[in-house]
């Protein structure tokens, strides 16, 4: 069974500075994919990034990127030059097969709050 | 590009009545999803269908609740008698081969 754990349940970030959303998980599948997603609070939920198990490199979308540590099993989310629109809660998600064609597997979330 | 519609956007009715949400996948997506989301529980799968067919449906109450896809571009979700646990947003998302699940808008769902 696969497991998301988001261990901070609310962050505080200064605009402009960057930020660090921790997700830890638990898989015995060779093969899957880790997701975020973001849900602001008019209730969408809004996909942000993607790793691969077997991807090399860290992804990166434009000013998201995936601090992927396979050896810890952590996908950090890291947010560079935060904005006031990236006030929202966070989700981490694990899906067993690589992509997003099998379930999602949600963490609690992280609620991230940017002040002026 | 129209996205994943769901509807009604909000619905409030009374224990013991039948519910029925409504969700149209994109266009060309194989892969249809409902989840729930909860304070309590978060968010969770409930059932997901591939091609029409339901793949897993381990995370549905089976007892009140019913999902069906009659065709690509159609799916509902069905709750009868409903209760007031079952108040919660629920969501549907498709997929196609590649990585991301579009969400919908979501039902915010109040049973009294």
């Amino acid at each position: 069974a696969q497991k998301i754990t988001q261990t901070q349940p609310g962050m505080f970030v200064q605009e402009k500075e960057a930020v660090t959303l921790d997700c830890t998980y638990d898989t015995s599948d060779p093969s899957y994919g880790l997701f975020w997603y973001k849900q602001p609070s008019s209730g969408e939920m809004i996909f942000l990034i993607y790793q691969g198990s077997y991807d090399q490199q860290n992804a990166t979308e434009g000013r998201y990127s995936l601090n992927f540590q396979k050896a810890r099993k952590s996908a950090n989310l890291v947010i560079s030059a935060s904005q006031l629109g990236d006030s929202a809660m966070y989700f981490c998600a694990i899906s067993p097969d690589g992509g997003a064609t099998n379930k999602l597997i949600f963490g609690t979330g992280t609620l991230l709050a940017v002040q002026p | 590009d129209a996205g994943v519609i769901q509807s009604p956007r909000h619905e409030v009715t009374e224990m013991g009545q039948e519910v029925t949400l409504r969700c149209k996948p994109i266009s060309g997506h194989d892969y249809l999803f409902w989840y729930r989301q909860t304070m309590m529980q978060g968010l969770e799968l409930l059932v997901y269908f591939n091609n029409k067919a339901v793949m897993d449906d381990s995370g549905m109450p089976k007892d009140r609740f019913s999902a069906k896809m009659p065709n690509a571009s159609f799916s509902t979700l069905k709750i009868q008698p409903s209760e007031p646990r079952d108040s919660a947003v629920y969501f549907c998302a498709s997929a196609n081969q590649v990585y991301e699940q579009y969400f919908g808008p979501g039902t915010r769902l109040t049973v009294t």
